[in-house]
This record gives C-alpha cells, structure tokens and sequence, in this order.
C-alpha cells in the first residue's frame, strides 16, 4: 500500500494563479482532510469530506476549494492564488471520523 | 474558547533519558486525545490515543497520561533514541465536531 500521496511535492506560484494539489488514498478510508502547516501555528484544517460527493468547509477555508468526486481523491484548488498562501500543505485520511488520520508527505507551496 | 497548547516549545535530551511532553487542553468535554510525531520534511504520523475514560495508556516505548482534574494530557517517552527527535503535537475534537484540532508543538531534540 501506498498509503496517502500527495502531487506535486513543491511548486512555486506567481500571485493570481491557480493550481490544484491532489491527494490519493488507497486505504479505502471514508474520510479526507487538507490541512495548512505555518511556523508556530501547527496544522489548520481547511476542508475536509467524510465521504465520495460530499465536503465540508475546516477552519480555514476563505481562498480555497475542495472536491471529492472518487473516494480515493480528494483535491484542493487555489483559484487566484495569494501570498497568504505561501504554507505546507498535508492531506489525511482516516477510516472513521476523528480516529487515527494517515497524513501524506506533503507539499511546499511557495506564492510570491 | 477552545484551544490545545503545549507547556514547552522545545525539549532537549540525552539519549537514554526518559522525555515527558506536556500538552494543556481547555474543552472539558473533550473524550479522546492523540499524539502525533512529525519528523523533519515528513507528514505527521500518529503515535497513540486515549479516551476520557481513561488515565493512562501504553504503547511501545510511550506512555500517555491523561489528568481530566487540570485537563493536562503527557506523552513520556522511555529510553529516547536519536530517531525520536521530531516535533510532538497533541490535538483533540473540536467541541463535539468533527474535526480535530491540533496543539502548536514541541520540538524534541535527543543529543547523543
């Protein structure tokens, strides 16, 4: 098993473009998470899905967008993206909610 | 409000010696807790949990204790090993939701 990746490792954006990170899973896990990791702030949860077809906004969603069309993906999309968003970004899965979250290995996006 | 914080930002040890990670938590009602490891450029992995109903648990090498009375949560790690240094998080629900949120750290440096 692959457990959870994540594509692409690192890109580096100009302000205003768009990208989307995508995030698979072949644990068979029902739900999925994308968290952002600053310095000194620990992982935030941006959205996450408890299942294929449904999504739901985390902690801080403003700036970003989700879809969960196949159980074993989950995307997230940067429409215009912004300096603010400049982070590490970590995906996770789990089997059921709140227990043990597989994370994947990340990815550095840099906005300048 | 709620909030998962960590007594120390940083702990250094020798390697041998037993390390203990605090972790104060302010939801009362909060019935399950997890440690998470992250090591350098890595995901987060989980280590272990415990329920309310409980006041300790073991694993492999670390011990969780849970003291409910001062809401206090503490991950001990016995006989620390080089591979141990990471960052710990604790994180626990969010006031009954289902969503997990996670302390801002401490960093654990084992010296040879």
């Amino acid at each position: 098993n692959a457990g959870v990746t994540q594509t692409p490792k690192f890109r580096v954006l100009k302000t205003g473009q768009s990208m989307t990170l995508l995030c698979a899973q072949d644990m068979n896990h029902e739900y999925m998470y994308w968290y952002r990791q600053d310095p000194g702030m620990g992982l935030r949860l941006i959205h996450y899905s408890v299942g294929e077809g449904t999504t739901a906004k985390g902690e801080v969603p403003d700036g970003y967008n989700v879809s969960r069309l196949k159980k074993q993906n989950f995307l997230l999309g940067l429409e215009s993206a912004a300096p603010s968003q400049t982070s590490v970004y970590f995906c996770a899965s789990s089997y059921l909610i709140l227990y043990e979250q597989y994370f994947g290995p990340g990815t550095r996006l840099t906005v300048t | 409000g709620e909030s998962v914080g960590l007594h120390l930002p940083t702990l250094s040890v020798q390697e041998g010696d037993n390390s203990i990670i605090n972790c104060a938590y302010s939801n009362s009602a909060s019935d399950y807790f997890i440690w998470y490891k992250q090591e350098s450029g890595k995901g987060p992995q989980f280590i272990i949990d415990i329920r309310s109903n409980m006041d300790k648990r073991q694993g492999q090498r670390v011990t969780v204790l849970l003291n409910k009375t001062v809401k206090h949560l503490s991950l001990q790690i016995a006989a620390t090993q080089p591979g141990d240094s990471a960052v710990y998080f604790c994180a626990e629900p969010q006031g009954g939701s289902e969503k997990l949120v996670f302390g801002k750290g401490t960093k654990l440096t084992v010296n040879p």
